[in-house]
């Protein structure tokens, strides 16, 4: 089975910008994930979609954005970059199976605001 | 909110064992994770605890004292591909997983 895959792997992007990064869960999971992992604050959570719905949201202004799709697949978005923005974007996926207790993370991207 | 404690550092030989502690405050508690990232990787899920009591997979344990608000998770027979960090994260009722600052764990020959 193949694993969460996020793309792109690394981005590199200007003050202002806007960027969407993907992630396609394990198939058949249908919870997705997103948290931002930096050195000075961990991983901290951005939010959760279950069945094309956001069920969960962390304290992050309303620049982070994210939606899922019918087969899963998530995006999450940043607008008006800025370069506290800078950090290792992962996404997890969980399904029932475990009772959505053991997350998948993928490999990550690494966003780069300059 | 969350506020998650755990050691920044520890350092043990191989073949010891270490334990790293974890203590918590929460509103409501769903559940406290234990997972290994080795750097540049991502997370690796090691371990979940609901109840009281100690798991046992493998040569990893974790134990979850409620309340305490405490958890350990133990690593027996170090082996220098167990060098990384270990993550603490509890779970509140809303399902929001919040995430300890990491306790690195370097393994010395």
């Amino acid at each position: 089975k193949a694993g969460v895959t996020q793309t792109p792997r690394y981005l590199i992007k200007t003050r202002g910008q806007q960027v969407t990064l993907s992630c396609s869960p394990i198939s058949g999971h249908r919870s997705v994930s997103w948290y931002q992992q930096t050195p000075g604050q961990g991983l901290q959570f951005l939010f959760e979609y279950f069945s094309e719905t956001q069920r969960n949201k962390g304290n992050f202004p309303g620049r982070f954005s994210g939606r899922q799709f019918s087969n899963s697949r998530s995006e999450m978005n940043v607008s008006t970059l800025e370069l506290g923005d800078s950090a290792l974007y992962l996404c997890a996926s969980s399904s029932e199976m475990t009772g959505y207790n053991e997350q998948f993370f993928g490999p990550g991207t690494r966003l780069t605001v300059l | 909110g969350q506020n998650i404690d755990q050691p920044t550092e520890m350092t043990a030989t191989e073949g010891a064992i270490v334990q790293i502690n974890c203590t918590y405050q929460t509103s409501g508690f769903n559940g406290l994770f234990w997972y290994q990232q080795h750097a540049g990787e991502a997370p690796t899920f090691l371990s979940y605890n609901v109840l009281d009591g100690l798991e046992e997979k493998g040569r990893f344990s974790s134990f979850l004292s409620r309340s305490k608000g405490y958890s350990y998770l133990l690593l027996k027979e170090l082996q220098m591909k167990d060098s990384a960090s270990y993550l603490c994260a509890v779970r509140e009722n809303d399902y929001k997983l919040s995430f300890g600052a990491g306790t690195t764990v370097t393994v010395r020959a």
